[in-house]
């Protein structure tokens, strides 16, 4: 069945640097992907909407040019936290939705934590 | 963003008992759908609901998608410890590409 995979699943890294965390949809063709961020014990947060080919949609408040995305191919969504900083620290979902499924399936999560 | 309202916000309760949570919401709806999420993972689709009224089960999983469009429950019955995780109620307004609105969670423990 369709599947979406995230990795990495979880990364360390340290304060100022750069972290991609890559969404790949498996068995379908991914026209739309939607990056979550989750923080401890709170619901999902919408972050951005990629259509691909196109520029990503942001959320109110999401700052675009700290959370880039890309949406170069119909099974591949990067979303790069640059420069990153503690408060960065989060767990990142994905989803990706396409026509031959008509359903949206999630991702495993990326667990970032920023020290 | 603009959230559901979810409740309860958790529930403990004992092996063999049902469980039931709702969501509501000042908008008017399309597709309500109901999300699990087990500890560091994404959530995972548990029912689909894509017309006002209808009525679905996926094995003890019951969801109903409220008349008004603006609510839709969801009961579990006869729970066992691996019903355990966080319940996610996500709303679309149109359904297909579009992205979701979600709910707060309902924390569910269920004690053997």
């Amino acid at each position: 069945g369709a599947v979406v995979s995230q990795h990495p699943s979880w990364v360390i890294c340290k304060s100022g640097t750069s972290v991609k965390i890559e969404c790949r949809s498996l068995d379908f063709q991914a026209t739309t992907m939607f990056w979550y961020r989750q923080f401890p014990k709170q619901s999902l947060m919408l972050m951005a909407t990629s259509n691909e080919g196109s520029k990503a949609t942001y959320e109110q408040g999401v700052e675009k040019d700290k959370f880039l995305i890309n949406h170069a191919s119909l099974t591949l969504s990067t979303l790069t936290v640059t420069s990153a900083h503690p408060e960065d620290s989060s767990f990142y979902i994905c989803s990706a939705w396409g026509w031959n499924t008509g359903e949206l399936f999630f991702g495993e999560g990326s667990r970032l934590t920023v020290l | 963003g603009q959230q559901l309202n979810q409740s309860p916000q958790s529930m403990f309760i004992q092996e063999g008992e049902d469980v039931s949570m709702n969501c509501t919401s000042s908008s008017i709806f399309n597709t309500w759908l109901w999300y699990k999420q087990e500890p560091g993972e994404g959530p995972v689709l548990l029912i689909a609901l894509y017309k006002a009224g209808e009525l679905t089960s996926n094995g003890r999983l019951t969801a109903q998608f409220g008349i008004t469009r603006k609510d839709s429950f969801l009961n579990i019955s006869a729970s066992i410890p691996s019903d355990v995780g966080i319940y996610f109620c996500a709303g679309q307004f149109q359904g297909g590409s579009e992205k979701l609105v979600f709910g707060k969670g309902t924390k569910l423990t269920v004690n053997p």
